[in-house]
């Protein structure tokens, strides 16, 4: 059991439309992440939010927009994407960005675009 | 830019027997994390071993231990008495330790398949 919670697990959606990947975690952490694993590249860190601001953007297309309501929610909205957009999308958090304490993933949400 | 490679797309190992993961890193930083992270077929990411660069005492968690070497840069993982659980895809992983920078910012590399059979 993990506690960090991604939905949805599996979506496929269209190049034109607009859908939500929501992630929640129930371990009191501040910091929360998303990360990109696909096929062909290493994972890697796409967004970073501490204490709701969000203090990493690591030159993440703006078809990808984060969104961190409290600390224990973050979204990622997704609009008019790329069939090279499909990939695994794990959300994880941490206690604080700001110094080194262990990263927590979830299960990931796989994004298949047609 | 830190690069980190892992040159064994899959290893396999015999239950109770001891398996090494090899990982190679290149940096001109100094001060720096390395860990090693298991991705079993559920996806999530779990922290397996971290290793910090400025201890020479080589990391060791339970059956898992590391081989840790800053001036050839290796850093590998060694599981000993080898698992049905421990079957996996590892990631090494690397972590700047510069003040300003997310620690959530890792490089990993490419991973390991590491199938176990009983």
């Amino acid at each position: 059991e993990t506690g960090v919670t991604q939905t949805p697990r599996h979506l496929v959606m269209g190049m034109t439309n607009k859908k939500s990947l929501k992630c929640e975690q129930h371990l009191g952490h501040n910091a929360m992440y998303w990360y990109k694993q696909s096929a062909k590249k290493p994972l890697e860190l796409m967004f970073v939010y501490n204490f709701k601001e969000q203090t990493e953007n690591n030159s993440v297309p703006s078809r990808f927009s984060p969104e961190c309501p409290n600390s224990s929610h973050l979204f990622l909205h997704l609009h008019t994407l790329q069939p090279e957009d499909s990939a695994l999308y794990l959300c994880a958090s941490s206690q604080d960005d700001r110094v080194l304490n262990t990263i927590y993933f979830g299960e990931g949400s796989w994004l298949t675009v047609v | 830019a830190q690069t980190v490679t892992q040159s064994q797309p899959e290893m396999s190992v015999q239950e109770a027997e001891t398996v090494t993961l090899s990982c190679t890193y290149d940096t001109s930083e100094s001060d720096y994390y390395l860990f090693w992270y298991k991705q079993p077929p559920s996806r999530q990411m779990i922290l397996v071993i971290r290793q910090e660069a400025y201890k020479q005492q080589n990391a060791t968690e339970n059956r898992f231990s590391v081989n840790f070497q800053k001036a050839a840069k290796s850093f590998s993982l060694k599981i000993s008495d080898s698992q049905l659980g421990d079957a996996a895809m590892y990631f090494c992983a690397y972590r700047s330790a510069r003040g300003g920078t997310s620690y959530g910012k890792l490089t990993f590399g490419q991973g390991t398949i590491l199938t176990v059979h009983p």
